[in-house]
């Protein structure tokens, strides 16, 4: 079946715009997972949602950042006032439920870049 | 202080070489560990996952946990050149967050 699809899978934006990263989990997938990957390091956790809930937003560095799962499926991160060092690959991961023992499946990413 | 070390490589073997990949950690809190690959442009994918300490084997590779030395190790037998990718551990505590390694890049040659 389909896998998790994020959407743009690029998206260059200058300084001070607001940007929208959409994440698309596999199907039947109750959670959620956003990290971002900037480049020669590992993904860094940022958030991640049981349904509709945020579980866990303690890896959002600030208040620019902001992420939404209405309806328990696609969710879209938001990023305001957008910085340079906002640039980075965003990925996305979901799995069947929040366990240690259940795979967390990510996506491609969206590479973004603030200029 | 990262609480996860990762040799970052580059580290090139021969077809057919033992390859050997580690990690060290900082938080003794950690019990789930796990290897992912990474190929370029792509997200990462689960190659072995572990619960505390003790060794773990699927196939060609090899998942090792040392908790009492925060030290953890995945060895990959018969390397092949599809092998060549990122190679990330991770790991958590509780369920839903993980603290990943900045990767090891590995490249086997023909």
């Amino acid at each position: 079946g389909a896998g998790v699809s994020q959407t743009p899978s690029n998206k260059v934006t200058e300084k001070g715009k607001y940007v929208e990263l959409r994440c698309d989990p596999i199907s039947g997938h109750t959670a959620l997972y956003w990290y971002r990957q900037s480049l020669g390091q590992g993904p860094e956790f940022l958030i991640y949602f049981q349904g509709t809930g945020a579980a866990d937003d303690s890896g959002l560095p600030n208040d620019r950042f902001f992420a939404v799962r209405p309806e328990g499926s696609v969710s879209t991160l938001k990023i305001q006032r957008t910085e340079r060092g906002d640039s980075a690959v965003y990925l996305c991961a979901s799995s069947p439920q929040v366990s240690n023992t259940d795979t967390q499946y990510f996506g491609p990413g969206t590479r973004l870049t603030v200029l | 202080q990262k609480e996860v070390e990762q040799d970052p490589g580059p580290l090139s073997v021969p077809e057919g070489a033992i390859v050997s990949l580690n990690c060290t950690y900082s938080n003794s809190a950690f019990q789930y560990f796990m290897w992912y690959r990474q190929y370029s442009r792509k997200g990462p994918e689960l190659l072995m996952y572990t619960y505390s300490s003790g060794n773990k084997e699927d196939g060609r590779f090899t998942a090792q946990v040392d908790k009492s030395s925060k030290y953890i190790s995945l060895f990959i037998r018969d390397s092949q050149p599809s092998d060549s990718a990122t190679y990330l551990c991770a790991m958590s505590a509780a369920a839903g967050k993980s603290t990943f390694g900045d990767g090891t890049t590995l490249t086997v040659k023909p």
